[in-house]
């Protein structure tokens, strides 16, 4: 079956740091990626779409110079939390669609001290 | 924006009990998918009901989907302890170009 993974599983930061996340389809090329994001004990928030070769599209309320995403192929997608704060802390969940499902990775859990 | 709700927010039963875990929404929709995640992991799917379906089986899993009143229902029959996790709902709206929405989920508790 489809398989998305990230890179890293966990990651600690210290405040100000920058931090990237990658977003792979490992066996499929995918025409789109999402980035979620989900803070303790809530559900997931959708936070960007992101199409191969072009500019993503970022949801109300997220601060596209502080979330970077850049999608550079049909495989691969990263998000940069850039001068990450506690605030920042939170499960980053990324999806990856064909043209048939939408198949989601493990998530990375990043925590800014 | 979010527009999936679950209720209840948090369920606890016993083994061998059924679940049962609704979910309301907002707007059409493409289909409707049920997801679950244990505490701190991924997300594992579950069923996807389409808008022109009404019912769904899959094993344990029976999903409803009722467009006119835009709501579904999960049930998971003769529950076990491993399926204690959150479960959601997301829904993939006509005009959100596949992005899902998923609901504030539902806590399950299952004791032996």
């Amino acid at each position: 079956g489809a398989v998305v993974s990230q890179h890293p599983s966990w990651v600690i930061c210290k405040s100000g740091t920058s931090v990237k996340i990658e977003c792979r389809s490992l066996d499929f090329q995918a025409t789109t990626m999402f980035w979620y994001r989900q803070f303790p004990k809530q559900s997931l928030m959708l936070m960007a779409t992101s199409n191969e070769g072009s500019k993503a599209t970022y949801e109300q309320g997220v601060e596209k110079d502080k979330f970077l995403i850049n999608h550079a192929s049909l495989t691969l997608s990263t998000l940069t939390v850039t001068s990450a704060h506690p605030e920042d802390s939170s499960f980053y969940i990324c999806s990856a669609r064909d043209s048939r499902a939408q198949y989601f990775g493990p998530g990375t859990r990043l925590t800014v001290t | 924006s979010q527009q999936g709700e679950e209720d209840p927010q948090a369920l606890s039963i016993q083994e061998g009990e059924n679940a049962t875990m609704n979910c309301s929404y907002k707007t059409s929709i493409n289909n409707l998918q049920w997801y679950r995640q244990n505490s701190g992991r991924g997300l594992v799917h579950l069923i996807l009901i389409r808008s022109n379906e009404r019912e769904k089986h899959s094993g344990r899993l029976r999903v409803t989907l009722d467009t006119s009143k835009k709501s579904s229902s999960l049930l998971i029959t003769a529950s076990r302890a491993a399926d204690t996790a959150s479960y959601f709902c997301a829904t993939d709206a006509s005009n959100s170009g596949y992005a899902l929405n998923f609901g504030k989920g539902t806590s399950l508790l299952v004791t032996p």
